[in-house]
């Protein structure tokens, strides 16, 4: 399975901007760039997926690297509801991983008042 | 609304008596998939169904049953629950045929399950 990497955890203020980095240097060319957060006691949440260009939606926005071995969901205005844990995540074409969304550990987001 | 429904929301059971967590969703998805989380080790892929009668296997099938007879609905089966199944699981579904295609999936409210 593809692999990434996300940091454990990191902390932003209410209104800021949060900028999550995620790498992904084995990302094959036909697989997609995800991102889901998950609240305490609720189900993965979907915020935004991408495959080569950058990619905004009402949640985040998605930049992705040229060589498409990084990413960064971008939350322009974080709030004390956007506290998660953000994964991102490849998802696979190939073989038996057809589909399937492997999901790390991802990174806990701490929003302060 | 859109949605994925899980029922129960809470399980509480013994060993060996077999149990079903339904899960259906309202949104005409082809692709739908089980998954547990459990703490250390995130979330794993169980079974997973990319159309009506075709299922498959995930990263950690044993233990478990899966159907799909109709495109709504996925019902998770453990014909003979043990603890180490004791997890909380999550149904999820897609409009494509998995995350490969440009859609984005839709994750239930969750079940957690208790085995005694």
């Amino acid at each position: 399975d593809a692999k990434t990497t996300q940091p454990n955890s990191m902390e932003s203020n209410e209104e800021e901007p949060v900028h999550l980095p995620c790498n992904h240097s084995t990302i094959s060319g036909t697989d997609y760039i995800h991102w889901y957060r998950q609240l305490p006691s609720q189900g993965p949440e979907y915020v935004i997926h991408g495959l080569t260009s950058n990619v905004n939606n009402r949640m985040a926005s998605l930049a992705i690297a040229e060589d498409r071995k990084s990413s960064t969901l971008i939350l322009h205005r974080a709030t004390l509801r956007d506290a998660a844990v953000y994964y991102c995540i490849l998802s696979e074409r190939g073989g038996t991983s057809y589909g399937k969304l492997t999901f790390g550990q991802g990174t806990i987001l701490t929003v302060h008042p | 609304e859109a949605q994925v429904t899980q029922n129960p929301r809470y399980l509480i059971t013994v060993t060996g008596k077999k149990l079903t967590v339904t899960c259906s969703q309202n949104m005409n998805h082809e692709y739908m998939s089980w998954y547990r989380q459990d703490p250390g080790l995130g979330l794993r892929q169980i079974y997973y169904s990319m159309n009506v009668e075709v299922t498959d296997k995930g990263d950690v099938p044993e233990g478990y049953k899966v159907s799909r007879k109709e495109k709504r609905n996925f019902p998770l089966i453990l014909e003979s629950p043990s603890p180490n199944q004791t997890s909380l699981y999550f149904c999820a579904s897609s409009l494509g045929q998995g995350g490969a295609t440009p859609y984005g999936y839709t994750f239930g409210s969750g079940t957690r399950l208790t085995v005694v």
